[in-house]
């Protein structure tokens, strides 16, 4: 079975810039994977941010951007707030399957 | 307003049985795939299931082995996951999760219900 790979944990500064991504087992992440991103704070439901690589929904701030970088899916945050510490996950399309990364904890310090 | 809200959760053997149930509202349920996603105690999220509009095609994890069943009735806007042969490693948050609409390939994934509660033990 396909195994996701996220940093387990980065951390950045306010007002500072951070990318994480998203990496298949089975090779390069491409939109035919169709990456989603979510934000997960202790005790809450997990929210979607990025749906199809790059789309946001009407929810998601403008500081967050979804791409596919060097054969992985990126989630970049730009001017990073206190409240965007949270548990982000990474869920791509495997042929009909989907598949979660583990999460990666970012700090906001 | 849109939403999922699951139910069913509790506390079962292991070996025992548990069907959860997800009423939606305040969108066309029969337009979209549904999935459903679970998350352990102090854990990660766990892609589960997921069923289309017209409950032609699903698909499940391949750590489920065939015990769990994946079922929609769109007549009562509602979703269902059957689980059979439980054990502990299945106690989790089982949350249910609007996919896409029609016959997209990709997931929204964008409504999200409060989740159930299903602990597997003796």
């Amino acid at each position: 079975q396909t195994v996701v790979t996220q940093e387990p944990s980065l951390t950045v500064s306010p007002g500072g810039t951070v990318t994480l991504t998203c990496a298949s087992s089975t090779g390069a992440v491409t939109s035919g994977h169709y990456p989603n991103w979510f934000q997960q704070k202790p005790g809450h439901a997990p929210r979607a941010l990025i749906y199809s690589t790059d789309n946001k929904h009407s929810w998601t701030p403008a500081r967050f951007s979804g791409s596919l970088l060097g054969g992985k899916a990126a989630l970049t945050l730009s001017g990073v707030k206190p409240e965007d510490e949270a548990e982000y996950y990474c869920l791509l399309y495997d042929g009909g399957t989907r598949v979660f990364g583990g999460g990666t904890k970012l700090t906001v310090l | 307003e849109v939403q999922l809200v699951e139910s069913g959760g509790g506390l079962v053997r292991p070996g025992g049985s548990l069907r959860l149930s997800c009423a939606a509202s305040g969108f066309p349920f029969s337009s979209y795939s549904i999935n459903w996603v679970r998350q352990a105690p102090g854990k990660g999220l766990e892609w589960v299931s997921s069923i289309n509009y017209n409950s032609n095609i699903i698909y499940y994890a391949d750590s489920l082995k065939g015990r769990f069943t994946i079922s929609r009735d769109n007549a009562k806007d509602s979703l269902y996951l059957q689980m059979n042969s439980l054990r502990a490693e299945d106690t989790a948050v089982y949350f249910c999760v609007r996919g896409g609409s029609g016959a997209t390939k990709y997931d929204l994934f964008d409504i999200w219900g409060q989740g159930t509660m299903v602990t597997v033990s003796s």
